[in-house]
């Protein structure tokens, strides 16, 4: 099916533990996103990419990966977890620079205890 | 620097009133876009509109509208006649064309009571 897809949707792990929150796209976009989604803080940047092999910090970067070798996907990794990590995260892509309207994956919750 | 601001956190009404969600940003692109995103309680990002930089004009969808006035730095949205099933997250956010990133602010809950 075409879209946006993102694994695993739901994780609990432990403090310390190193996560992959998986995302895959089909529909051949440059530009994709992680986004973080939490109470009072709405829906905060990670990282940015706009093209495979290329990647950029946003709004909260710290204590997280990412990587692009591919185009149609965008893992986001969290080396050491820590309970501030605790949140539902958003995978995004859009066609071009240009093209503002985001299509979103239907967000990873996270739990680390 | 670029910074959206819904400075309203929850509103309640009561089904039928007129409700206007605030949004101020601030960017120093010339060119760039207004976005409106919906999240209903299963979680989904539901676009709503979005609004070019040059362009001003007034939008009305049903019984949704936007107002943008850059004079402010305003883009706010207005549900008239709410509804139940209008209950939800709304978030405004901005593109910068610079970029291509886009910026959410905190987002207003709304919850419309029968």
């Amino acid at each position: 099916d075409a879209g946006i897809t993102q694994s695993p949707r739901y994780k609990i792990t432990e403090t310390g533990r190193q996560v992959t929150l998986m995302c895959h796209q089909t529909w051949s976009h440059s530009y994709m996103f992680w986004y973080r989604q939490d109470l009072g803080h709405g829906l905060r940047l990670i990282y940015y990419s706009a093209a495979a092999d290329i990647t950029d910090k946003g709004e909260v970067p710290d204590g997280y990966v990412v990587s692009r070798s591919k185009t149609e996907n965008f893992p986001l990794t969290l080396e050491s977890a820590t309970r501030s990590q605790t949140s539902v995260y958003f995978c995004a892509s859009k066609g071009t620079r240009d093209t503002g309207e985001l299509f979103f994956g239907e967000g990873s919750r996270l739990t680390v205890l | 620097a670029q910074k959206v601001t819904q400075a309203q956190t929850e509103i309640s009404v009561v089904e039928k009133e007129d409700v206007t969600l605030d949004c101020v940003y601030e960017t120093r692109d010339t060119t760039y876009y207004l976005f409106w995103y919906k999240q209903p309680p299963s979680g989904e990002l539901v676009f709503l509109i979005r609004r070019n930089s040059f362009d001003e004009q007034n939008e009305i969808s049903g019984r949704y509208s936007w107002n943008f006035q850059k004079s402010t730095s305003s883009f706010n949205f207005t549900i008239t006649a709410s509804q139940v099933v209008d209950s939800a997250v709304y978030f405004c956010a901005l593109h910068s064309s610079n970029t291509g990133k886009l910026i959410f602010g905190q987002g207003t809950t709304l919850q419309v009571k029968p």
